[in-house]
């Protein structure tokens, strides 16, 4: 089984400033994820990652597979983004993927 | 409109009364999967598939069964639902690519049992 561990757990940002939020998974992985909750609760796939750098709008993810890490990073932050963001790891078995969670990370953005 | 529909949003039901939350996804993707969603745990994934007659237990897959008969539907059955099964659940389906794919998840079915 698989840890994954977020930090930080709860942040609270001024409109525009730069953040970043972490993950660290404890084995090898298939694939990771950054997810966004809602405050409504429906959830969104942000990216999905096996290697390098992907960039989407103001959101960045990165991943370090040697150093079992990602960051997603979010550029000129704006209310809008207030969510809980979410890390998750998969792994491809014969009968499918499976998944586990890190306990996300809720995000408020200030104006 | 692409998308994965669970159903119901909302129940309330007792101890015991065998329940069913269906799932369906209009995008053709072989795996979905099962997942609820509870305050300080997080989410956890209860059953996945790889296709039609392929399942596998997830993490917490105890008190649940599930069935994929068809391509596009993956329902999630409670034999006899306790009061420990209290969560929010969410489907969700990707597509058979090359390794891992994008996930497309459901709207959440919160599941109260009493």
């Amino acid at each position: 089984k698989n840890e994954v561990e977020q930090s930080p757990q709860n942040l609270t940002a001024q409109e525009g400033e730069f953040i970043t939020i972490n993950c660290s998974y404890s084995v090898g992985i298939s694939a990771l994820h950054w997810l966004q909750q809602h405050p409504g609760g429906g959830i969104v796939s942000l990216f999905m990652l096996s290697s390098g750098k992907k960039k989407h709008g103001r959101l960045i993810a990165t991943i370090n597979i040697q150093e079992k890490h990602s960051s997603l990073h979010i550029t000129a932050s704006h209310p809008r983004d207030s969510a809980v963001y979410i890390c998750a790891v998969s792994y491809h078995r014969n009968t499918g993927n499976q998944f586990y969670f890190g306990t996300g990370t809720s995000l408020t953005v200030i104006p | 409109e692409a998308q994965v529909t669970q159903n119901p949003r909302y129940l309330i039901t007792v101890t015991g009364k065998k329940l069913t939350v269906t799932c369906s996804q209009n995008m053709n993707h072989e795996y979905m999967s099962w997942y609820r969603q509870d305050p300080g745990l997080g989410l956890r994934q209860i059953y996945y598939s790889m296709n039609v007659e392929v399942t596998d237990k997830g993490d917490v897959p105890e008190g649940y069964k599930v069935s994929r008969k068809e391509k596009r539907n993956f329902p999630l059955i409670l034999e006899s639902p306790s009061p420990n099964q209290t969560s929010l659940y969410f489907c969700a389906s990707s597509w058979r690519g090359r390794g891992n794919t994008e996930a497309f998840f459901g709207q959440g079915t919160r599941l109260t049992v009493v």
